[in-house]
């Protein structure tokens, strides 16, 4: 079953433009909403959190908008440049457990083009 | 840098071998997390240990085991290898305080296994 929906797969954006990747998660029980950022040949990296009592959470060019409502959050690029070509991951997980494992989205692959 | 390491980087198995896969974690971080990954698809958690016991489980079956240790290293042995297994493998870990929670994650640039 997969908890955490991702889409779209691929993504092309034009240098200075605005990249948005969507989730969808299932399990209400979540509370703590990442999107990690991962590099060919690297790990996974955090860029930005959200917890469902805010619905949006601003990082210089990155912002997460949650809507707790409709179980979905978005992670907005804005001013796209080359360098954010990547693949981006959403996430989710229960912090209230000393277990706190993360369940990854399918991966969005992001080209920004000059 | 992230401080986690991993080694090795690249291995190649046969199927129904074992294999043994290692990390090693910043000072303090006593809770580490292994996550398979493969070919274009997100983590999936296999099992999390604290302060060398594990204290949680993903959907994967027992020939799947880990071992920590004290000086913030740690094991993921996989055996009877399945073609399946082929991933990208994943150490994270992070300071945890009791139960291992809170902190960022730290994860490793992984060790890709290939089995034939």
């Amino acid at each position: 079953q997969q908890q955490v929906k991702q889409s779209p797969q691929s993504l092309i954006v034009q240098k200075g433009g605005i990249s948005i990747i969507n989730c969808a998660y299932e399990n209400t029980a979540f509370d703590y909403f990442p999107w990690y950022q991962q590099f060919p040949g690297k790990g996974p990296a955090l860029l930005i959190a959200i917890r469902p009592d805010v619905s949006e959470k601003k990082e210089g060019r990155f912002t997460i908008s949650f809507n707790k409502s409709a179980k979905q959050f978005s992670l907005h690029i804005m001013d796209s440049q080359p360098g954010d070509s990547a693949t981006y991951f959403c996430a989710a997980s229960i912090r209230g457990f000393g277990n706190e494992k993360l369940t990854f989205g399918t991966g969005t692959r992001l080209t920004i083009i000059p | 840098e992230t401080g986690v390491t991993q080694s090795p980087t690249h291995l190649i198995k046969t199927r129904g071998q074992q294999v043994t896969l290692r990390c090693s974690s910043q000072s303090g971080h006593n809770t580490v997390s292994w996550y398979q990954q493969a070919l274009g698809q997100g983590p999936q958690f296999i099992f999390q240990y604290y302060r060398e016991e594990e204290n949680g489980r993903g959907n994967f079956p027992p020939r799947f085991s880990g071992l920590q240790f004290p000086n913030y290293s740690s094991e993921l042995n996989v055996n009877a290898l399945e073609l399946d297994d082929s991933a990208l493998y994943l150490c994270a870990s992070r300071p945890g305080t009791s139960g291992g929670r809170g902190g960022e994650l730290f994860f490793g640039e992984g060790s890709r296994l290939t089995v034939l």
